[in-house]
């Protein structure tokens, strides 16, 4: 069975620094590229950031370059969004997904709540 | 950045009915398009992928249709566990980017 599960999340002071986890199962991780996609409290969603199978090449939103960086160890099966310079506006849950060809993430974890306040 | 633009924002339908849920895109995404449905306090499911793709175990009543800039998706005759909010997503450019949503809500 395919599963991730996040993890790393909670309150973080603004300007303050966090890293989540999200670790892979029942699949082959160094095959499929992941992403990290966000949602505020009652909002939509908001992708984040995306990883090759590699971890060659990233992406990121414009709303996080600069401030986050996305990585992986595939010999761990675990993905990272490690998050600096923390906002209010980072306040969410934030999931990791797994994508299949062409578009669709088709495996999400369960999320973890980030909640920037001091 | 590619914009999608969901309608309506809220649908009110009752069982059995057909759902017609709408995506524009800003621009040509070719058939980089999927259709999520999401559940108080759970993750998104992904229900589509590339235009009409139903992913693993999704019910045959869900279907994807469209091409370039406008997509639909189809629900032939809702079923009380349908009743969630559904997003479309491109893959077509960086960023990825979803729509606003639908909320699809019992009548």
């Amino acid at each position: 069975e395919v599963q991730l599960l996040e993890s790393g999340g909670g309150l973080a002071q603004p300007g303050g620094s966090l890293r989540l986890s999200c670790a892979a199962s029942g699949f082959t991780f160094s095959s499929y590229a992941m992403s990290w996609v966000r949602q505020a409290p009652g909002k939509g969603l908001e992708w984040v950031s995306a990883i090759t199978g590699s971890g060659d090449s990233t992406y990121y939103a414009d709303s996080v370059k600069g401030r986050f960086t996305i990585s992986r160890d595939n010999s761990k099966n675990t993905l990272y969004l490690q998050m600096n310079s923390l906002r209010a506006e980072d306040t969410a849950v934030y999931y990791c997904a797994k994508r299949i060809a062409g578009a669709g993430l088709d495996c999400w974890g369960q999320g973890t709540l980030v909640t920037v306040s001091s | 950045e590619i914009v999608l633009t969901q309608s309506p924002a809220t649908l009110s339908l009752s069982p059995g009915e057909r759902a017609t849920l709408s995506c524009r895109a800003s621009q040509s995404v070719s058939s980089y398009l999927a259709w999520y449905q999401q559940k108080p306090g759970q993750a998104p499911r992904l229900l589509i992928y590339d235009v009409f793709n139903r992913a693993t175990g999704i019910p045959a009543r869900f279907s994807g249709s469209g091409s370039g800039t406008d997509f639909t998706l189809t629900i032939s005759s809702l079923e009380p566990e349908d009743f969630a909010v559904y997003y479309c997503q491109q893959r077509s450019n960086w960023p990825i980017t979803f729509g606003q949503g639908t909320r699809l809500e019992i009548k």
